[in-house]
């Protein structure tokens, strides 16, 4: 079955602890892409990548880091988590070769900072 | 002016009513268009995508005007099951990244 995972589902931490949320697609995806959901905002893009070792901001990657080593994989690190990372994070992939292809959504992950 | 705006209701309407959704955006680059359904707290999931001819799938008709830079989406006979978000998403261009809308909520009462 196609799909995208993400882990944890559910995450509750601390300010300062170090976290790793896993994504991981079995689509041979080129373009993968991490966004943050929070109310009243709507969806927004974290980090992307176009393929294997390539990495680029979107639009709030402050406060984030992301690796692509491997094509399948694209985790998103929190390095020193605040508060105002509280949010339902979802990772996303899609082809590249096939240019007018959407992009499938991971089950998200909920993560809430103290 | 954002890049892809939608109306975020509530719309709130009767099971079998017909219900219509606009969403505009301002980049007239965009080259393809999409609608997702996303349900609480669950991942978007496409819904369908937008052709400059129309499209329809079932009870679901999608229009792209590209002189005017809106698409919408017509559901008819709704359903209880159609309570969701709707969110409108616009391509730029072949390799770059979607763009979202913040979504119209539908509430399908009996």
């Amino acid at each position: 079955e196609a799909q995208v995972t993400q882990n944890p589902r559910y995450l509750i931490t601390v300010t300062g602890k170090k976290l790793t949320v896993t994504c991981s697609q079995n689509m041979n995806h080129e373009y993968m892409s991490w966004y943050r959901q929070d109310p009243g905002l709507g969806l927004r893009q974290i980090y992307y990548s176009m393929n294997v070792e390539v990495t680029d901001k979107g639009d709030v990657p402050e406060g984030y880091k992301v690796s692509r080593k491997e094509k399948r994989n694209f985790p998103l690190i929190l390095e020193s988590p605040s508060p105002n990372q509280t949010s339902l994070y979802f990772c996303a992939s899609s082809s590249l070769i096939r240019s007018g292809d959407t992009q499938y959504f991971g089950p998200g992950t909920r993560l809430t900072v103290l | 002016r954002k890049e892809v705006e939608q109306d975020p209701g509530p719309f709130n309407v009767p099971e079998g009513a017909t219900v219509a959704f606009n969403c505009t955006y301002s980049n007239s680059a965009s080259q393809s268009f999409f609608w997702y359904r996303q349900d609480c707290r669950k991942e978007p999931k496409l819904l369908m995508s937008v052709y400059s001819s129309g499209n329809e799938d079932g009870r679901f008709t999608a229009q792209l005007n590209r002189a005017s830079q809106y698409i919408s989406l017509l559901i008819r006979d709704s359903k209880l099951s159609d309570s969701a978000t709707y969110l409108c998403v616009v391509k730029p261009s072949g390799y770059s990244t979607l763009t979202f809308g913040k979504g119209t909520m539908l509430l399908v009462s009996p």
